[in-house]
């Protein structure tokens, strides 16, 4: 399967700091990127859509100014984390969606701590 | 509005046999895909299978095989001969409509494989 590369995996930050997270599609163009966030022994929870150049379409009670999205190629999303807090901590999943086939292809996962 | 039902919090089965793993999911949409994922404990989500709503046939990848049926709206997973290693998260997802669409996921059952 295609590979999707998601950087960093693990991250520690201050309360009130800014975080971003990098989803890479290696081998493919993805036009359209997921972000998920997923609480410990819980399911993965759509926060927005993303679409290459064009405004990232956030779930209901996602707050689009805390988790700026941007989708500037076809082949790399990032998710900032804005004036991170401790409840912001969690495990953050990007996908790709590759142009050829719609299959969905997940990155490794970025688990963020904030202190 | 899209969902996707998994029951069984945790299931238990015996090494070398076989498992169902139940999804229900609800839809109004005719053109929907359904996935099954496997997340062990080091998070990374893995493909396992997928069954398209127009698919005549039952999916089969290996040792797991999607038992859809549509007019009850269930895609439940089966996975023969257990292994020690199919010890994991395994979620059940749908995609409604096109590639670009979002994929939701039901909230998961843990499985664990008894020696």
């Amino acid at each position: 399967g295609a590979v999707v590369s998601q950087h960093p995996s693990r991250v520690i930050c201050k309360s009130g700091t800014s975080v971003k997270i990098e989803c890479r599609s290696l081998d493919f163009q993805a036009t359209t990127m997921f972000w998920y966030r997923q609480f410990p022994k819980q399911s993965l929870m759509l926060m927005a859509t993303s679409n290459e150049g064009s405004k990232a379409t956030y779930e209901q009670g996602v707050e689009k100014d805390k988790f700026l999205i941007n989708h500037a190629s076809l082949t790399l999303s990032t998710l900032t984390v804005t004036s991170a807090h401790p409840e912001d901590s969690s495990f953050y999943i990007c996908s790709g969606t590759s142009q050829n086939t719609g299959e969905l292809f997940f990155g490794e996962g970025s688990r963020l701590t904030v202190l | 509005a899209q969902k996707i039902t998994q029951t069984q919090p945790g299931m238990f089965v015996q090494e070398k046999e076989a498992v169902t793993l139940d999804c229900t999911y609800d839809t109004s949409d005719p053109s929907y895909g359904l996935f099954w994922y496997k997340q062990p404990s080091s998070g990374e989500m893995i493909f396992l299978i997928y069954q398209g709503s127009y698919d005549q046939q039952n999916a089969t990848e290996g040792r797991y095989s999607l038992n859809f049926q549509k007019a009850r709206k269930s895609a439940n997973l089966v996975i023969s001969a257990s292994q020690l290693g199919d010890s994991a998260m395994y979620f059940c997802a749908m995609r409604e409509g096109g590639r670009g669409f979002k994929t939701i996921f039901g909230a998961g059952t843990r499985l664990f494989v008894k020696a």
